[in-house]
């Protein structure tokens, strides 16, 4: 079975300053797709980043990246240039794409910012 | 990025009636569609896997019965709860994963469904 977790329930960090939501996650497969995701309080699912498992570059979108460690099923990800807007609740997910596909979510980890 | 469309936004229904929620991808074909519950300030917890044309595969615990998914179509899929109870008040979300190939997937989401049984 496939298991994701997110060790931190809350997180906060001052604005402009950078933080690190962890993630593990379990699985014996080996093609799947790693993602976070953000949800505000509307609670609509917003894609932060993506990360295809049998890329080993670490993806990037602008203020976000993850550090992809496939060997340890680690996939954090850092917010630099903390921003207001970025406070939500994020969750870490793992989609197998292969055979029984699945969608998987962590417990969440939620992110306040101080101006 | 791919549109999914979750109806209705909310719905209040009596204890003992059936609720259909709908979830269309209004852009993509959708092979697979993932039906999520969420409690207040948890994370989204897997019902069950939809797949066109072929039954749905549950996640242990959750009820076949009280729970119906239908996946007619390649745009479509609903999820009904039947014989509704108060227990079954939550935050219901759907979501589609893009088709294979070229590289790219991704699961895109509805808006959600608040349900209120009273």
């Amino acid at each position: 079975a496939q298991t994701v977790t997110q060790s931190q329930p809350e997180m906060s960090v001052q604005e402009a300053e950078t933080v690190t939501l962890s993630c593990t996650y379990d699985t014996s497969e080996s093609d799947y797709y790693l993602f976070w995701y953000k949800q505000p309080p509307s609670r609509q699912m917003i894609l932060v980043i993506r990360q295809e498992a049998y890329k080993q570059q670490n993806a990037t979108e602008n203020r976000f990246s993850v550090n992809f460690q496939k060997a340890a099923k680690s996939f954090s990800l850092k917010i630099s240039d903390s921003q207001l807007g970025d406070a939500a609740m994020y969750f870490c997910a793992f989609l197998l794409i292969q055979g029984a596909q699945k969608l998987v979510f962590g417990q969440g980890t939620r992110l306040t910012i101080n101006p | 990025g791919a549109v999914v469309s979750q109806h209705p936004s909310w719905v209040i229904c009596k204890s003992g009636t059936s609720v259909k929620i709908e979830c269309r991808s209004l852009d993509f074909q959708a092979t697979t569609m993932f039906w999520y519950r969420q409690f207040p300030k948890q994370s989204l917890m897997l019902m069950a896997t939809s797949n066109e044309g072929s039954k749905a595969t549950y996640e242990q615990g959750v009820e076949k019965d009280k729970f119906l998914i239908n996946h007619a179509s390649l745009t479509l899929s609903t999820l009904t709860v039947t014989s509704a109870h108060p227990e079954d008040s939550s935050f219901y979300i759907c979501s589609a994963a893009t088709p294979q190939g070229g590289g790219s997937t991704e699961a895109f989401f509805g808006q959600g469904t608040r349900l209120t049984v009273v």
